[in-house]
Order: structure tokens, then C-alpha cells, then sequence
């Protein structure tokens, strides 16, 4: 079985530019997500579908930071504009269904090394 | 005070000791836990998962929680150099699927 498969692995861009990441999930999982890990921190939720559907995007900075997931597939990420502070690992995850207890396994991908200078 | 703590070291052992890594959370309504492992420049991967208070064992894995002090525990027996890397431990929020990770320890353990 496949993996959750992101892209690119490494970015580096200047501040005030924009980005955008990419992220194909698991076969079949209905729920994805998208996690920041900025060194030495564990990862943070930033937003959470379910299908194509937002759950929760309490933590995203909604001012410079967007997601889509069109045909409840493979999801986008986006930061315009970038800020020095945005520097980290940006995950994707999925899993296979919502049960809202928090009980299903979560599969991440090897993530996106952001740099912003 | 943040909802889950973790010592994130670093943590050098020989080869063969026995590893203890740690956790401790505020939210009493966290119901189950989690550790994830996570190796450098890849992403978490679920290593165990855990509900009740007490312990379960895993090969040489052992989670254990205690929800009176709210405290768990990963134990690694007889580590090998294939152990080295980064163990998170994980909360779920109640009614979401929200995980809630620690810092994370680094654990190197040395041949």
C-alpha cells in the first residue's frame, strides 16, 4: 500500500514570496491533514477535512495561510505571504475515516522542508 | 501551562539499555495516548497506542499511563542503534480527532 506522498520535499524562498505544497493521501482515507513542525517542537494541527469538508481550522493563520482539498483527494497548502517565522516541516496525514474519538490511525507523509530567508 | 510536556533531552544510551521516555499532560478529559517515532527527515509513524491506565507491551515496547498523576511512559528493552530517533507522545482532544503532540525526546542509542 502506498504512502501519503508530498511534494516538494525541500523549499526555499524569500520572505513576502508565496508557496504552495502538495499532498496525494492514502487510498481510500477520507480524512486528511495538514501539520506544521517547526524545530524541535512537535507537530501542530493546522487544519483537518473530512472528505473534502473543513473540520477544524482553529490553528491556521487564515491571514497568509490556505488549503483546499478539491474531490476530496489530494490537498494543497498555500502561504502568501511567507514569513520568517513560517521556517519548518510541514506534514500531511490522512487517515481512513472520522471517528471523532481520536482512535484512528493518522499516516504521515515524509513532509516539506520549508526555509524562508 | 502547556497541555502535554516532554523532555525532549537529548538521550544517549549503549546499546541494550533499558530506555524510559516521559510525558506529562493537564486536560483530564485526554483519554488516549499515543506514541508516535518519528526518524530524521521522515514523518511520525504510530509506534503504540494505549487507553486505560496500566501497562501494555509491544515486544520490546512497554506504554504505560498513569491518569492519577496524568503521566505516561514509553519503555524501550534491550535498545538497538534502529531505536535512534524521535519519540513523540500524542493526546487526542476529546470528541475530535485533534492530536495534541509533546516536543518530542531524541533518543541516539549508541553501539
Amino acid at each position: 500500500e502506498a504512502g501519503v506522498a508530498q511534494s516538494p520535499r525541500y523549499k526555499i524562498i524569500e520572505k513576502r514570496q508565496s508557496v504552495a505544497f502538495w499532498c496525494n493521501p492514502i487510498s481510500g482515507h477520507a480524512t486528511l491533514y495538514w501539520y506544521q513542525q517547526i524545530l524541535g517542537q512537535g507537530p501542530k494541527l493546522l487544519i483537518q477535512f473530512q472528505n473534502n469538508g473543513v473540520v477544524d481550522d482553529s490553528q491556521l493563520p487564515k491571514d497568509r495561510f490556505s488549503a483546499e482539498r478539491l474531490k476530496g483527494v489530494d490537498s494543497t497548502l498555500k502561504i502568501q505571504p511567507a514569513k520568517l517565522e513560517d521556517s519548518a516541516v510541514y506534514l500531511c496525514a490522512s487517515s481512513l475515516d472520522w471517528s471523532g474519538a481520536g482512535t484512528d490511525t493518522q499516516y504521515f507523509g515524509p513532509g516539506t522542508r520549508l526555509t524562508v530567508l | 501551562q502547556k497541555e502535554v510536556e516532554q523532555d525532549p533531552g537529548p538521550l544517549s544510551v549503549p546499546e541494550g539499555a533499558i530506555v524510559s521516555l516521559n510525558c506529562t499532560y493537564s486536560n483530564s478529559a485526554f483519554q488516549y495516548f499515543m506514541w508516535y517515532r518519528q526518524y530524521s527527515r521522515k514523518g511520525p509513524e504510530l509506534l503504540m497506542y494505549t487507553y486505560s491506565s496500566g501497562n501494555k507491551e509491544d515486544g520490546r515496547f512497554t506504554a504505560q499511563v498513569d491518569k492519577s498523576s496524568k503521566y505516561i511512559s514509553l519503555f524501550i528493552r534491550d535498545s538497538q542503534p534502529s531505536d535512534s530517533a524521535t519519540y513523540l507522545c500524542a493526546m487526542p482532544q476529546g470528541g475530535s480527532e485533534k492530536l495534541v503532540f509533546g516536543k518530542g525526546t531524541k533518543l541516539t542509542v549508541n553501539p
